[in-house]
């Protein structure tokens, strides 16, 4: 069965340091990646999101991500960090048909950013 | 564009009790899916409908259910609550054009206490 792995489930930073979070996937045929974000008290959220072409993609908020497609990867990163970046984030990948066109989801990662 | 309004956002309900919460998607979305967000586990996928029709279903038991309207708004159903039930559950619709990989709108979800 399809996965999606966050490595991390909570992180802790200061602010203006950098920030990677991983996300992997199991399979190997075409994928739609997603990074989502929950902020505390608020709804989920769109970062960034991967279909075709140019596979570093950029998001909102100065959050970008590169697809490396020989890896499974997608990981999320951002040069410098803020403490309103203190939120939930989620990875999650469409398997097309395989997965019946849902999205599946990582556990998440926690993110503090301390003032 | 009115977002995903779910109803209401927060619940207090007795074991053995049922619940019936209600989505309403953003309009033009025929798509809606249905998770469990629990601390422990993530996002659990409930299920997921498309013009009235439970296309995909995820791994909880038949006490949860849900329905979908001609108007696309959506109602899951939990019967017989325990107090493993208590979570937030998440509605998210989808502009379904056809492919996979469009973005997942979400709402604020509904916060249920089982007691």
């Amino acid at each position: 069965a399809q996965s999606v792995s966050q490595h991390n489930h909570h992180v802790i930073l200061s602010e203006a340091a950098s920030l990677e979070l991983g996300c992997n996937y199991s399979y190997g045929g075409t994928v739609n990646l997603f990074w989502y974000v929950q902020y505390p008290g608020q709804h989920l959220q769109l970062l960034l999101k991967y279909f075709s072409g140019d596979p570093l993609v950029k998001g909102i908020k100065g959050f970008e991500a590169e697809f490396i497609k020989s890896k499974f990867s997608f990981n999320l990163r951002k040069p410098s960090v803020q403490w309103s970046d203190t939120a939930e984030y989620f990875c999650a990948v469409n398997f097309g048909a395989d997965s019946n066109y849902q999205l599946i989801w990582g556990a998440g990662t926690k993110l503090i950013i301390k003032p | 564009k009115a977002g995903v309004t779910q109803t209401p956002r927060y619940l207090i309900k007795t074991r053995g009790q049922q619940v019936t919460l209600s989505c309403s998607p953003i309009s033009g979305h025929r798509s809606v899916s249905w998770y469990q967000q629990t601390p422990g586990q993530g996002l659990q996928f409930l299920f997921e409908y498309f013009s009235e029709t439970q296309r995909n279903k995820g791994n909880f038991p038949g006490r949860f259910s849900g329905r979908q309207f001609s108007n696309s708004r959506s109602e899951m159903n939990v019967s017989t609550l325990e107090l493993g039930d208590s979570a937030l559950y998440l509605c998210a619709s989808t502009p379904m054009t056809g492919g996979y990989g469009t973005e997942a709108f979400f709402g604020q979800g509904t916060r249920l206490t089982v007691v």
